[in-house]
Formats: structure tokens, sequence, C-alpha cells
């Protein structure tokens, strides 16, 4: 099966630092990334959309400065949540996709993130 | 019209019974339905899926049936088992917009 890697998979910083997460399709090419946020108890809220080599959408309310996404090639996509704060703490997952009539989306173990 | 709606919240089944879990949903466009399985603290794992031109899917234990009239579609899961004691989350994709919009979730735990 499709297997998603991330990276790192929890990480903890002070409040107004940047944090990157990694997220990898380890053995088929995903022409497009999804990045999700997740509260405890909750579904999943899909944050953005991106595909390779092109800007990510955003999904409303998401802010683009706040969050930022970049999907350099058809394997990794990066988010990076700058300048965080305690309530950007949350459950951060990814997931990829291949060709573009391709319906499945495959999930990566997720990131948790806590920003003190 | 993009929500899905999921029931029940959660669910408590014994060891060898079955779970059902229902979904409903408005936006005819939508011509996929996964279901996830989400383990607490890993993200979620495909489990199923099915498109509207067939009414049931089974894989092992686990079934999808699939009501187009009705906008339902559920997950059966027979002979449950301690180890399915997750959150399940139903999904469903349109052709053109392709992004999952997903269910609310629901708790399982199977006793023993």
């Amino acid at each position: 099966g499709a297997v998603v890697s991330q990276h790192p998979s929890r990480v903890i910083c002070k409040s107004g630092t940047s944090v990157k997460i990694e997220c990898r399709s380890l053995d088929f090419q995903a022409t497009t990334m999804f990045w999700y946020r997740q509260f405890p108890k909750q579904s999943l809220m899909l944050m953005a959309t991106s595909n390779e080599g092109s800007k990510a959408t955003y999904e409303q309310g998401v802010e683009k400065d706040k969050f930022l996404i970049n999907h350099a090639s058809l394997t990794l996509s990066t988010l990076t949540v700058t300048s965080a704060h305690p309530e950007d703490s949350s459950f951060y997952i990814c997931s990829a996709r291949g060709g573009k009539r391709e319906k499945t989306q495959y999930f990566g173990p997720g990131t948790r993130l806590l920003v003190l | 019209q993009q929500q899905v709606k999921q029931s029940p919240q959660s669910l408590i089944v014994q060891k060898g019974g079955i779970s059902i879990i229902n979904c409903a949903y408005e936006n005819t466009a939508f011509d996929y339905f996964p279901w996830y399985q989400q383990f607490p603290g890993k993200g979620p794992a495909l489990l199923i899926a099915i498109r509207p031109d067939v009414s049931e899917k089974k894989e092992g234990r686990f079934t999808i049936s699939f009501n187009k009239s009705a906008k339902q579609f559920s997950l059966h899961i027979m002979d449950s088992q301690p180890g399915d004691s997750a959150t399940y989350f139903c999904a469903a994709d349109t052709g053109t917009a392709s992004k999952l919009t997903f269910g609310t979730g629901t708790r399982l735990q199977v006793t023993l």
C-alpha cells in the first residue's frame, strides 16, 4: 500500500518560534498533497491543498501567512507554522494523492505540535 | 450542502457483534465514499471505499452499504473485535473538487 511519512512526529516549541513539518510520499508520486488540522475528539479540518510546483490553495479562514505550504517535489510537501502561539497547538496531518484522477488519499501518521 | 452527517457519535459493541455506522449526504455530486479508521495519536487509515454505481462492497469483515436514492451509506463491521476499537470517519469526494468532506466521526468501543 501507499505510504506517507511525516516528520517530526511531535514537537514542542516556545511561543514565537517557527516550526516546519515535512510530509513525504515514500512509494508513489503525489501530485496533490493536503494538510489537515485535528483537535482532540474532533474531525479533520482541511487547511490547504497543494499541487506540485504551484501555490497552495487555502481553505476559508486559514491564514496563508501563518501556515506556509511548499510542495517543491512530487514526494515532499512542507508546512511551516510561523510565529507559533499556544492556540496553534494541535495535531497536524498530511495526506497525499497520486494522479489527478486518483481519488484515494493516503494519510501520514500526524505531527503533534505543542506551543508553550 | 457540503456536509456529511455521521451517526452515532459513539458506539459500544460486544465482541463478536456487528457494529453499524451511518452517514448521510446532500450533495449529489459526491461520487466517492471512503471510510477511514483512526487510532489515538495516529493518522487515519483507509479502510474501504465505494462508488455510487454499486450498492454494496465487502472486504473481509468490513462492508459498505450504499443507498443512492436515500443519499445514505453505512459501514458494517462483522464479528467486531477489541482491536477494532477506534474512531471511524466517513467521507465523500466529488469528481471536480476532489477534496474530502469528512463526517464528524464515531468512537467505537468493542468490549470483551
